[in-house]
């Protein structure tokens, strides 16, 4: 079955830590991967996906087939990385999202 | 360009009503999908509208219906409200489904 956890519900770090969001899938084939950020009171936006390999606002994630991962990392987190992180897998056109992972980036 | 826009933003509903909720896409998409998010889990899918014509459903059963329109736009119905439909319904666009999808700020509907 096609699936995507998240096993954190909270991940509470402090600012300039290291942050790193656990995601792990299930699926048959090439996956495609992407991560979701939702800021408080914002919509559902992209954060990133792993088929352009960009670093956004700092956070990158390695696809590892071998560990079917794919973590998202930041070096250094900032206040304003607080916010609701979901890791989604795109299957034939529809998003399979995890259940998502709070980050509270502590001052 | 507003983006993904929903409405309405929120909505009350009692057992058994029916409910329309409605989606226009960003400008330059016409592809249109619909997800449900309870409290506390990741979106749901639901199903995807293409041409006018639902292309992929999810595991929801035949009371969630749906159309879109030439202008792309779509709606998305529920019949039969059960208290377990009380979630934020989010639609999502994109360019023939293969792109990037861009969510709208959802609807949260409570079925009381």
């Amino acid at each position: 079955a096609q699936r995507v956890t998240q096993p954190e519900k909270l991940l509470s770090v402090f600012k300039g830590a290291p942050v790193e969001l656990k995601c792990n899938y299930s699926y048959s084939g090439s996956p495609e991967l992407f991560w979701y950020v939702q800021y408080s009171r914002q919509r559902l936006q992209l954060l990133l996906r792993h088929i352009s390999r960009e670093s956004i606002k700092g956070f990158t994630a390695d696809l590892n087939k071998g560990e079917t991962s794919f973590h998202l990392k930041k070096p250094f987190a900032q206040e304003e990385d607080s916010a609701m992180y979901y890791c989604a897998l795109d299957s034939s056109y529809k998003l399979i999202f995890g259940s998502g992972t709070r980050l509270l980036v502590r001052p | 360009d507003a983006g993904v826009t929903q409405s309405p933003t929120h909505l009350i509903k009692t057992r058994g009503q029916q409910v329309t909720l409605r989606c226009s896409p960003k400008s330059g998409h016409d592809t249109v999908s619909w997800y449900q998010q309870a409290l506390g889990q990741g979106p749901q899918f639901i199903f995807q509208y293409y041409e006018e014509e639902e292309r992929q459903r999810g595991n929801f059963p035949d009371r969630f219906s749906g159309h879109q329109f030439p202008n792309y736009s779509s709606e998305l119905n529920v019949n039969a409200l059960l208290l377990g439909d009380s979630a934020l319904y989010l639609c999502a666009s994109s360019y023939r489904g293969k792109e990037t999808q861009y969510f709208g700020p959802g609807t949260r509907l409570l079925v009381l």
